[in-house]
């Protein structure tokens, strides 16, 4: 069972705004930055969102992080095909003196 | 470009080890950590730990303590994971990434290929 909760999936067509939630704890969201990474079938995992909300050069803006309190959200506006993948919320555990993975998100695009 | 790139894959009996390594290429190699992440099959990611290569100074997960040694070797830009005593649950394919750390947050900005290892009799 992670420490970071997740939906297991999620879905909309080309074109919708899909919003993936994280929920956690004092011990890592509610004190320390959200990461979110982008993980394609078959290929190793990707930074799609760093700091809670910041972009790595690269990533389209369709992507949008935000955080409030124990909780984090990636946003996907305008879903497109190639975002059909699993997505990971991260952060690091104070508590746990690690870093801890949400369960990950398949996102699929009808 | 930044690269990392893994060893090959490996099968390993139960009780045996497993050192992984991961070679870096295109950055000052003890500007970064790296971070040691795995992946069960059709699983999520599960963070093992990570060095400092700068000063070889590891920090590890605590379901792996004592089993895990993390190193470098700062002259050929590699780093290895050495997983001993491992079992069927151990199968998994593990990934090394840079570790990039802002003022309130490290993550893992470029990602090795992977190393699939298989615990098998």
């Amino acid at each position: 069972q992670s420490v970071l909760t997740q939906p297991p999936s999620a879905s909309g067509t080309p074109g919708q705004r899909v919003t993936i939630s994280c929920s956690g704890a004092r011990s890592n969201i509610g004190s320390e930055a959200v990461n979110w990474y982008q993980q394609l079938p078959g290929t190793a995992p990707k930074l799609l969102i760093y700091n809670n909300d910041q972009r790595p050069s690269g990533v389209p803006d369709r992507f949008s992080g935000s955080k409030s309190g124990t909780s984090a959200s990636l946003a996907i506006s305008g879903l497109q095909s190639e975002d059909e993948a699993d997505y990971y919320c991260a952060a690091w555990d104070d508590s746990l003196k690690g870093h801890v993975f949400g369960i990950g998100t398949k996102v699929t695009v009808l | 470009q930044v690269q990392l790139v893994q060893s090959g894959a490996e099968v390993k009996k139960p009780g045996a080890s497993v050192k992984v390594s991961c070679k870096a290429s295109g950055y000052t190699f003890t500007n970064y950590g790296i971070r040691w992440v795995r992946q069960a099959p059709g699983q999520g990611l599960e963070w093992m730990g990570w060095i400092n290569t700068y000063n070889a100074k590891s920090n590890y997960a605590r379901k792996f303590q004592g089993r895990v040694t993390m190193t470098t070797d700062t002259s050929a830009s590699t780093a290895y994971m050495e997983l001993r005593s491992l079992g069927s649950d151990d199968t998994a394919v593990y990934f090394c990434a840079r570790e990039n750390c802002s003022t309130s947050t490290c993550f893992s900005d470029y990602w090795g290929q992977g190393t699939l290892v298989t615990v098998s009799s």
